[in-house]
């Protein structure tokens, strides 16, 4: 089956790093996501990763897949205010037909000053 | 600004209206969805367009109607709706390599 877990809440202060973990079930996932939710808007594309790297870094952004595992994550480094946000891991099984994404719950993450 | 236009950003319906929810894309993307949105609960896709054609509809009531005239609007038809279809409904598109661009969503209220 498809299914991607997340948790639901994360707290950190400004400055600090998050890690934001997200687990998937779909060993055949081509490529995976992180989108980034801001209040009162949609979805938008942070970064993504292919099923063959294990890591991928875009400025403060840095992407760990562990594919035994079939575990994600997120790390955000000198996390900031604007940062605060809920935040998507997402799937796209290999037998994908019409770019379908398996989207997890969304994580809270919550910056204190 | 991704690209990707809703209207409008909110609706307040009662359960007899008629009403329609509208997505415009000029990204030249291919491919066209609905997502519900509701309070915690993983994204619901509803409905797939590629190429105006539909291509997925994950058992969604009747009382939703999609239509995609071109492959640049997509339009949802709402009618006799129920207060649990209260939610952010959002519009996406791509070009067909995954990766989704999201409209800023429909806040809709069914009273």
């Amino acid at each position: 089956g498809e299914d991607v877990e997340q948790s639901l809440f994360l707290s950190v202060r400004e400055g600090d790093s998050s890690v934001i973990n997200c687990t998937y079930t779909d060993s055949s996932s081509t490529y995976l996501y992180w989108y980034k939710q801001e209040p009162g808007a949609g979805l938008q594309l942070l970064t993504y990763i292919f099923s063959n790297m294990d890591m991928k870094q875009d400025q403060r952004l840095t992407v760990l897949l562990n594919k035994k595992d079939k575990h994600l994550s997120l790390r955000i480094a000198d996390t900031q205010t604007g940062d605060s946000a809920i935040y998507f891991c997402a799937e796209i099984p290999a037998y994908n037909q019409g770019g379908k994404l398996i989207f997890g719950q969304g994580t809270e993450l919550s910056v204190k000053p | 600004e991704t690209g990707v236009t809703q209207t409008p950003r909110h609706l307040v319906m009662g359960m007899t209206n008629k009403k329609s929810l509208k997505c415009e894309q000029h990204l030249g993307h291919n491919a066209m969805y609905w997502y519900k949105q509701s309070a915690k609960k993983p994204l619901e896709l509803m409905f797939v367009y590629s190429l105006e054609e539909r291509v997925e509809n994950n058992s969604v009531p009747s009382r939703f109607s999609p239509e995609c005239p071109n492959s640049s609007h997509l339009f949802l038809h709402l009618h006799t709706l129920q207060p649990e279809d209260s939610a952010l409904y959002l519009c996406a598109s791509s070009g067909g390599d995954g990766k989704l661009f999201f409209g800023s969503g429909t806040q809709l209220s069914v009273l």
